[in-house]
């Protein structure tokens, strides 16, 4: 079955940077385009970047263009996270997802999370 | 960037009730609306696609409904294990995929 394991929060300090790291099996990887979502604490969900299956494209929300890049390793079967200059409000739970196969493009399997605490 | 609107914020229900929940875009998303369910502590879990299609081992008792730009979630007879927070979202124009800001459905 389709798993996800996410890896690499942690507290780092405003200003820092952070990569988080995904981890996938049960399924071809490199046959699917892949997300981040976020979850602050008490709050909902947030849409942050996708990247497609080859890595050739990708997009992330306008609140962290320029800060936070997505990328990935069809190799190894792992999705990354890159955060840069991080912010108090970047503090939140860190989901990879992969999306469907076709062309409408819905979340399907979510990992576990990892949690990004950004604190002084 | 298409707004989602979900409704109530908060629905109490006795278990063994219905429960309908409401999503609204700001704009038509075709039937391109999923709808996931979070239990505390957990990940979100994909429950419903293309508007009314259930997930791989979604029961019966959830359904969807609705097209454009109104929704529903239905679950026809509450269980325990259906207390939880419910969001939709949508992916007919994106980037980005947005979701609503959630409806906790409670114990009453």
């Amino acid at each position: 079955q389709v798993l996800l394991v996410e890896s690499g929060g942690g507290v780092v300090q405003p200003g820092r940077s952070l990569r988080l790291s995904c981890a996938a099996s049960g399924f071809a990887f490199n046959n699917f385009g892949m997300h981040w979502v976020r979850q602050a604490p008490g709050r909902g969900l947030e849409w942050l970047a996708v990247i497609s299956f080859d890595g050739s494209s990708n997009h992330h929300r306008d609140s962290v263009k320029g800060r936070f890049t997505i990328s990935r390793d069809n190799s190894n079967d792992t999705l990354y996270l890159q955060m840069n200059s991080l912010r108090a409000d970047d503090t939140a739970i860190y989901y990879c997802v992969k999306e469907s196969s076709g062309w409408t493009k819905y979340l399907e399997n979510w990992g576990q999370g990892t949690l990004v605490t950004v604190s002084s | 960037e298409i707004v989602m609107t979900q409704s109530p914020a908060t629905l109490s229900v006795s278990p063994g009730e219905r429960a309908t929940l409401s999503c609204r875009a700001s704009q038509s998303v075709s039937s391109n609306l999923a709808w996931y369910q979070q239990k505390p502590g957990q990940a979100p879990r994909l429950l419903i696609y293309r508007a009314s299609t259930r997930a791989t081992g979604i029961p019966a008792r959830f359904s969807g409904s609705g097209s454009g730009t109104e929704f529903t979630l239905t679950i026809s007879s509450l269980q325990s294990e259906d207390f939880a927070i419910y969001y939709c979202q949508q992916y007919n124009n994106w980037p980005p995929w947005t979701f609503g800001q959630g409806t906790k459905v409670e114990i009453k």
